[in-house]
Protein backbone atom coordinates (compact mmCIF):
# COMPACT_ATOMS: atom_id res chain seq x y z
CA UNK A 1 0.00 0.00 0.00
CA UNK A 2 0.73 3.51 -0.75
CA UNK A 3 2.43 5.59 2.98
CA UNK A 4 2.77 8.84 3.30
CA UNK A 5 4.90 10.03 6.13
CA UNK A 6 5.39 13.38 7.59
CA UNK A 7 7.81 13.07 11.06
CA UNK A 8 7.63 16.94 11.93
CA UNK A 9 3.92 16.96 13.58
CA UNK A 10 4.83 20.82 14.27
CA UNK A 11 7.24 23.37 12.77
CA UNK A 12 8.05 26.81 13.66
CA UNK A 13 9.48 29.61 12.11
CA UNK A 14 10.20 33.36 12.30
CA UNK A 15 8.50 35.91 9.24
CA UNK A 16 10.71 36.49 7.02
CA UNK A 17 12.80 32.95 7.66
CA UNK A 18 12.98 29.42 5.33
CA UNK A 19 11.57 26.81 6.65
CA UNK A 20 11.64 23.05 5.46
CA UNK A 21 9.14 20.59 6.14
CA UNK A 22 9.72 16.76 5.21
CA UNK A 23 7.95 14.32 4.09
CA UNK A 24 8.88 10.61 2.79
CA UNK A 25 6.25 7.82 0.88
CA UNK A 26 6.55 4.86 -0.27
CA UNK A 27 5.54 3.33 -3.99
CA UNK A 28 6.05 0.11 -6.20
CA UNK A 29 4.68 2.75 -9.23
CA UNK A 30 7.54 3.78 -11.46
CA UNK A 31 5.43 7.27 -12.68
CA UNK A 32 3.64 9.24 -10.22
CA UNK A 33 2.94 12.41 -8.76
CA UNK A 34 3.69 14.28 -5.30
CA UNK A 35 1.63 17.26 -3.91
CA UNK A 36 1.73 19.59 -1.07
CA UNK A 37 -1.27 21.12 0.10
CA UNK A 38 -2.20 23.49 2.61
CA UNK A 39 -4.76 23.72 4.88
CA UNK A 40 -5.20 27.20 6.97
CA UNK A 41 -8.04 27.82 9.90
CA UNK A 42 -10.13 28.33 7.18
CA UNK A 43 -9.85 24.48 6.55
CA UNK A 44 -10.03 25.19 2.43
CA UNK A 45 -7.79 22.96 0.87
CA UNK A 46 -5.00 24.51 -1.36
CA UNK A 47 -3.00 22.62 -3.72
CA UNK A 48 0.99 24.80 -2.94
CA UNK A 49 2.91 22.86 -5.38
CA UNK A 50 3.45 19.23 -7.64
CA UNK A 51 6.14 16.95 -8.88
CA UNK A 52 5.58 14.41 -11.68
CA UNK A 53 8.21 11.67 -10.68
CA UNK A 54 9.84 11.35 -14.00
CA UNK A 55 11.04 14.97 -13.96
CA UNK A 56 14.53 15.67 -12.15
CA UNK A 57 14.16 19.14 -12.44
CA UNK A 58 12.78 20.25 -8.99
CA UNK A 59 9.40 22.38 -8.89
CA UNK A 60 9.23 25.85 -8.01
CA UNK A 61 6.22 28.13 -7.13
CA UNK A 62 7.36 31.46 -6.04
CA UNK A 63 8.49 30.97 -2.52
CA UNK A 64 7.69 27.28 -2.37
CA UNK A 65 10.32 25.07 -3.85
CA UNK A 66 10.18 20.93 -3.01
CA UNK A 67 13.14 19.09 -2.68
CA UNK A 68 12.63 15.87 -4.41
CA UNK A 69 15.16 12.86 -4.08
CA UNK A 70 13.38 10.09 -6.00
CA UNK A 71 15.94 7.27 -4.92
CA UNK A 72 15.26 8.23 -1.31
CA UNK A 73 11.75 8.75 -1.44
CA UNK A 74 11.88 12.09 -0.05
CA UNK A 75 9.77 15.02 -1.12
CA UNK A 76 10.48 17.85 1.54
CA UNK A 77 8.84 21.25 0.91
CA UNK A 78 11.23 24.55 1.02
CA UNK A 79 8.82 28.17 2.17
CA UNK A 80 11.16 31.24 2.14
CA UNK A 81 10.60 34.62 3.28
CA UNK A 82 8.06 33.04 5.48
CA UNK A 83 4.89 35.35 5.84
CA UNK A 84 2.32 35.07 8.40
CA UNK A 85 -0.50 33.89 6.21
CA UNK A 86 1.88 30.66 5.53
CA UNK A 87 0.98 29.89 9.11
CA UNK A 88 -1.27 26.53 8.22
CA UNK A 89 -1.39 23.21 8.21
CA UNK A 90 0.59 21.52 5.26
CA UNK A 91 0.13 18.33 3.54
CA UNK A 92 2.12 15.78 1.49
CA UNK A 93 0.38 13.66 -1.00
CA UNK A 94 1.42 10.95 -3.27
CA UNK A 95 -1.35 9.44 -5.91
CA UNK A 96 -2.04 6.49 -5.67
CA UNK A 97 -4.33 5.48 -8.82
CA UNK A 98 -6.56 7.90 -9.12
CA UNK A 99 -6.73 9.05 -5.29
CA UNK A 100 -3.88 11.00 -3.09
CA UNK A 101 -2.92 9.35 -0.43
CA UNK A 102 -2.26 12.06 2.69
CA UNK A 103 0.41 12.33 4.87
CA UNK A 104 -0.35 12.96 9.00
CA UNK A 105 0.61 16.50 8.22
CA UNK A 106 2.58 19.37 10.00
CA UNK A 107 1.52 22.18 11.68
CA UNK A 108 3.27 25.77 10.45
CA UNK A 109 3.47 28.66 13.10
CA UNK A 110 4.56 31.72 11.81
CA UNK A 111 6.39 34.33 14.26
CA UNK A 112 6.07 37.61 13.66
CA UNK B 1 -8.58 27.91 -10.56
CA UNK B 2 -11.33 25.78 -10.25
CA UNK B 3 -13.90 26.19 -7.74
CA UNK B 4 -15.77 23.06 -6.06
CA UNK B 5 -18.71 24.35 -3.80
CA UNK B 6 -19.70 22.31 -0.75
CA UNK B 7 -22.96 23.38 0.88
CA UNK B 8 -23.93 23.05 4.05
CA UNK B 9 -20.55 24.40 5.74
CA UNK B 10 -22.16 24.03 8.92
CA UNK B 11 -25.24 21.19 9.90
CA UNK B 12 -26.65 20.09 13.35
CA UNK B 13 -28.98 17.26 13.76
CA UNK B 14 -30.20 15.05 16.09
CA UNK B 15 -29.05 11.51 16.52
CA UNK B 16 -30.92 9.21 14.37
CA UNK B 17 -31.74 11.58 11.17
CA UNK B 18 -30.21 11.78 8.55
CA UNK B 19 -28.68 15.26 6.81
CA UNK B 20 -27.16 15.70 3.38
CA UNK B 21 -24.08 17.05 1.65
CA UNK B 22 -23.58 18.31 -1.66
CA UNK B 23 -20.66 18.83 -3.26
CA UNK B 24 -20.70 20.73 -6.79
CA UNK B 25 -18.14 21.20 -9.55
CA UNK B 26 -19.05 25.07 -10.31
CA UNK B 27 -17.16 25.75 -13.79
CA UNK B 28 -15.97 22.06 -14.94
CA UNK B 29 -17.10 18.80 -15.17
CA UNK B 30 -16.28 15.93 -12.77
CA UNK B 31 -16.52 12.44 -13.52
CA UNK B 32 -14.59 11.24 -10.35
CA UNK B 33 -15.20 13.10 -6.81
CA UNK B 34 -13.71 12.23 -3.33
CA UNK B 35 -15.25 11.94 -0.05
CA UNK B 36 -12.83 12.82 2.74
CA UNK B 37 -13.41 12.99 6.73
CA UNK B 38 -11.06 14.67 8.42
CA UNK B 39 -10.58 14.58 12.78
CA UNK B 40 -9.37 17.56 14.22
CA UNK B 41 -6.03 18.36 13.74
CA UNK B 42 -5.34 15.13 11.94
CA UNK B 43 -4.94 13.75 8.07
CA UNK B 44 -7.71 13.83 5.50
CA UNK B 45 -9.28 10.28 5.73
CA UNK B 46 -10.30 9.06 2.09
CA UNK B 47 -14.24 7.37 2.66
CA UNK B 48 -15.46 6.91 -0.63
CA UNK B 49 -15.28 7.68 -4.75
CA UNK B 50 -17.64 8.83 -6.26
CA UNK B 51 -18.28 8.03 -9.72
CA UNK B 52 -20.48 9.72 -12.26
CA UNK B 53 -23.53 7.09 -13.68
CA UNK B 54 -22.40 4.15 -11.56
CA UNK B 55 -22.30 3.15 -7.67
CA UNK B 56 -19.01 4.23 -5.47
CA UNK B 57 -16.50 2.34 -4.47
CA UNK B 58 -15.61 2.72 -0.81
CA UNK B 59 -12.83 2.55 0.85
CA UNK B 60 -12.10 -0.15 3.64
CA UNK B 61 -13.91 -0.01 6.91
CA UNK B 62 -16.25 2.88 5.55
CA UNK B 63 -20.12 1.63 5.80
CA UNK B 64 -21.94 2.05 2.70
CA UNK B 65 -25.45 1.62 4.06
CA UNK B 66 -24.65 4.79 6.43
CA UNK B 67 -22.88 6.78 4.14
CA UNK B 68 -24.51 7.09 1.00
CA UNK B 69 -23.01 8.60 -1.98
CA UNK B 70 -24.96 9.66 -5.29
CA UNK B 71 -22.61 11.15 -8.19
CA UNK B 72 -26.37 12.07 -10.13
CA UNK B 73 -24.26 14.54 -12.83
CA UNK B 74 -21.34 15.32 -14.04
CA UNK B 75 -21.14 18.15 -11.92
CA UNK B 76 -22.76 16.91 -8.26
CA UNK B 77 -22.10 14.36 -5.50
CA UNK B 78 -23.85 14.39 -2.51
CA UNK B 79 -22.96 11.80 0.85
CA UNK B 80 -26.23 11.42 2.82
CA UNK B 81 -25.00 10.15 6.43
CA UNK B 82 -28.24 8.18 7.53
CA UNK B 83 -28.90 7.50 10.78
CA UNK B 84 -26.37 9.66 12.37
CA UNK B 85 -25.05 9.35 15.67
CA UNK B 86 -22.89 11.77 17.66
CA UNK B 87 -20.06 9.91 16.75
CA UNK B 88 -20.27 10.31 12.88
CA UNK B 89 -19.98 13.94 14.15
CA UNK B 90 -16.86 15.49 12.11
CA UNK B 91 -15.42 17.47 9.28
CA UNK B 92 -16.18 16.10 5.81
CA UNK B 93 -14.62 17.53 2.54
CA UNK B 94 -15.50 16.85 -0.88
CA UNK B 95 -12.90 16.89 -4.14
CA UNK B 96 -13.12 17.08 -7.91
CA UNK B 97 -10.24 16.44 -10.21
CA UNK B 98 -10.16 18.33 -13.47
CA UNK B 99 -8.55 16.48 -15.79
CA UNK B 100 -6.39 12.66 -15.29
CA UNK B 101 -3.00 11.17 -13.01
CA UNK B 102 -1.90 14.17 -12.07
CA UNK B 103 -4.13 16.52 -12.07
CA UNK B 104 -4.55 19.05 -9.06
CA UNK B 105 -7.92 18.71 -7.24
CA UNK B 106 -9.87 20.87 -5.97
CA UNK B 107 -11.56 21.16 -2.90
CA UNK B 108 -14.89 22.12 -1.29
CA UNK B 109 -15.10 24.03 2.19
CA UNK B 110 -15.73 21.37 3.99
CA UNK B 111 -19.06 20.28 6.11
CA UNK B 112 -18.58 20.34 10.16
CA UNK B 113 -21.43 18.02 11.24
CA UNK B 114 -22.45 17.86 14.76
CA UNK B 115 -24.64 15.04 16.15
CA UNK B 116 -26.36 16.01 19.17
Amino acid sequence: AQTVTQSQPEMSVQEAETVTLSCTYDTSESDYYLFWYKQPPSRQMILVIRQEAYKQQNATENRFSVNFQKAAKSFSLKISDSQLGDAAMYFCASEYGNKLVFGAGTILRVKS
Amino acid sequence: GAVVSQHPSRVICKSGTSVKIECRSLDFQATTMFWYRQFPKQSLMLMATSNEGSKATYEQGVEKDKFLINHASLTLSTLTVTSAHPEDSSFYICSARRGDRGAEAFFGQGTRLTVV
